[in-house]
Parts: C-alpha cells; structure tokens; sequence
C-alpha cells in the first residue's frame, strides 16, 4: 500500500495564479483532511471530508475550496494565490470520524511570490 | 474557540536523560489524545495515543498521562537518544474527528 499520496511535491506560484493540490489514499479511510503546517504554529485544519459527498470547513478555510472526488481523492484548490498561502500542506486520512489515528501524506511545500 | 497550548517550545537534553512535554486543552468535549513525531522534512508519524477513560499508557520509553479534570495531557520520554530529535506535537479530537494541535516542540536530544 501507498498509504496517502500528495502532489505535487513543490511549487512556486506568483500572487493571484490557481493551482490545485491532489491527495489520494488506498486504505480505504473514509475521513480525509487537509492542514496547512507553518513555522511555529503547528498543524491547522483547512477543510476536512468525514465521508465521500461531504465536506466542512476547519479553522483556516479562507482562501481555499476542496473536492472530494470519490473515496480515495480529495483536493484542495487555490483560486488566487496569496504571500501568506506559503505554506507546507498536508493531507491525512482515517478510518471514520473517529476519532482515530490520522495517516499523513509527505506534504506538498508551497511558495507564492 | 477550541485551542491546545503546548510547552515548551524547544527542550534540549543530554542522552540518557528524559524529556516532558505538556499540552493543555480546551474542549471539554475532546477524548482522544494523540501524540505526533516529524522528523525535518518528513510527515508528522503517530507515535503515541490515550483516549478519556484512559489515565496513563506506556510503549517502551514512551509514556503520556492524561488529567481530563485539568484538561491536561504529557507526553515522556525515558533514556532518551539523539534518534528521538525531532518536533513533536501533541493533539485534542472529539467525536467529530477533527483533531486540535499544540504548536510543537523542538526536541534535541545531544549525544
């Protein structure tokens, strides 16, 4: 098993540019999150999926919108890139709403100029 | 709103010694309890978890205690060696399945 898988790995986007991020997961988990990590502040949740067709906002979801495709793949999209979006972003999955162990995905590092 | 405070920010050690980290939570709600290890550059990795009807659980040099009349949860860690270098964060979820994290804390652990 590939566990959950993000890309891209980098990249550098100039202020106002729309990119999305990809995260799937072959654990068959039902719950799915994105979090952002910056220095200092820990992980933040932006969006989460507790089940295929539904999806709620976390703490910091300004600025973002996410899809949740099937099961396995869930996205987050930029629409118009900020400074302050530079970030790490990190995708998790679990088995249910849990709570349960979250599996975390290697991260997509993102620079916005 | 729901918040988990954690301390100390850095913490360095001599090997062989133990290190503490304690995280305060919130929401009364929260009944799990997860503690994360992120080596540079890599994914935040579940090293250590306890749930609300639980007071203290141990892995080999891990141990987290739990005071859910506090709303307070530690992380320790026993013999420690330079491999345990890393930040660690702890967590607070609910139900929900959401999970709160604490800010993190830089461990160096010096040979």
């Amino acid at each position: 098993n590939a566990g959950v898988t993000q890309t891209p790995k980098f990249q550098v986007l100039k202020t106002g540019q729309s990119m999305t991020l990809q995260c799937a997961q072959d654990m068959n988990h039902n719950s799915m999150y994105w979090y952002r990590q910056d220095p200092g502040m820990g992980l933040r949740l932006i969006y989460y999926s507790a089940s295929e067709g539904t999806t709620d906002k976390g703490e910091v979801p300004n600025g973002y919108n996410v899809s949740r495709l099937n099961k396995r793949e869930f996205s987050l999209r930029l629409e118009s890139a900020a400074p302050s979006q530079t970030s790490v972003y990190f995708c998790a999955s679990t088995r249910d709403r849990g709570p349960y162990e979250q599996y975390f995905g290697p991260g997509t590092r993102l620079t916005v100029t | 709103g729901e918040n988990v405070e954690q301390h100390p920010s850095t913490l360095s050690v001599q090997e062989g010694d133990s290190a503490v980290i304690k995280c305060t939570y919130s929401d009364s709600a929260s009944n799990y309890f997860p503690w994360y290890k992120q080596e540079l550059g890599k994914r935040p990795q579940l090293i250590i978890d306890i749930r609300s009807n639980v007071g203290e659980k141990k892995d080999q040099r891990i141990a987290v205690t739990l005071n859910k009349t506090a709303k307070h949860f530690s992380l320790h860690i026993t013999e420690t060696q330079p491999e345990d270098s890393a930040v660690y964060f702890c967590a607070a979820g609910t139900e929900g399945g959401k999970l709160i994290f604490g800010q993190g804390t830089e461990l160096s652990v010096k040979p």
